[in-house]
């Protein structure tokens, strides 16, 4: 069954704590995206890879951090630099070529202790 | 860097009312434009999109949206809604061409609840 999942459904972080939000697909993509919604914002990209090993910051990137060893793996670290880590995360990724559509995962709740 | 408005922010309506929800977008050149919906506790899905070509795109359970390049809008539109279309929409860009190939902009979201 193809797809994007993201672990795990919901997350609390302590104070000064880092936390890593998991994302893995199976759908041969190579970009990928790790969007924050909060209510009456929409979707804020955090970070986007197009490739293995190379990645890009978003538009609300300071906080946060990502890696991209692997074509299936995007993880995204929530540290403790992010003074307001509350809210859901989604994770996405895109087809290649002229079908631009970017599918996504279920989510990631985190909240703050 | 591009920008979408979604000029609704909640949206009420009865069933087998019409539907249109707004969404304006400022760039100025080729522009693929797409409609996600968000069930409650469910992925966000894409609704429809459009690339090239037939500005009028339908899409998945009903729904179309028109493009119209000289309003900057993709208005996302339904005949006579359902009590299971209640969800939040959102419109979003993306530009083709250039560095940020693949990024797409998204509006605030607008929250439809349709009451049955």
């Amino acid at each position: 069954d193809g797809g994007i999942t993201q672990s795990p459904k919901y997350l609390f972080r302590k104070e000064g704590q880092n936390v890593t939000l998991s994302c893995e697909q199976n759908l041969n993509h190579d970009a990928m995206y790790w969007y924050r919604q909060d209510p009456g914002q929409g979707l804020r990209l955090i970070y986007y890879s197009q490739i293995v090993n190379d990645f890009q910051k978003g538009d609300i990137a300071e906080g946060y951090s990502v890696s991209r060893e692997k074509k299936e793996s995007f993880p995204l670290t929530v540290t403790s630099a992010q003074k307001n880590p509350t809210a859901f995360y989604l994770c996405a990724s895109r087809t290649g070529g002229a079908l631009n559509i970017q599918y996504f995962g279920a989510g990631t709740r985190l909240s703050v202790l | 860097a591009q920008s979408v408005s979604q000029h609704n922010h909640h949206v009420i309506l009865s069933e087998a009312a019409s539907l249109e929800l707004g969404c304006n977008y400022s760039y100025g050149g080729t522009v693929n434009l797409f409609w996600y919906v968000q069930y409650p506790g469910q992925h966000l899905q894409l609704l429809l999109k459009y690339f090239s070509g037939d500005p009028l795109v339908k899409g998945i359970k009903g729904f179309e949206a028109e493009f119209i390049k000289s309003k900057f809008s993709f208005n996302l539109r339904k005949p006579s809604v359902q009590w299971s279309d209640t969800a939040e929409y959102f419109c979003a860009v993306n530009a083709p061409r250039g560095s940020t190939l693949g990024r797409l902009y998204f509006g605030r979201g607008t929250q439809l609840t349709v009451w049955p």
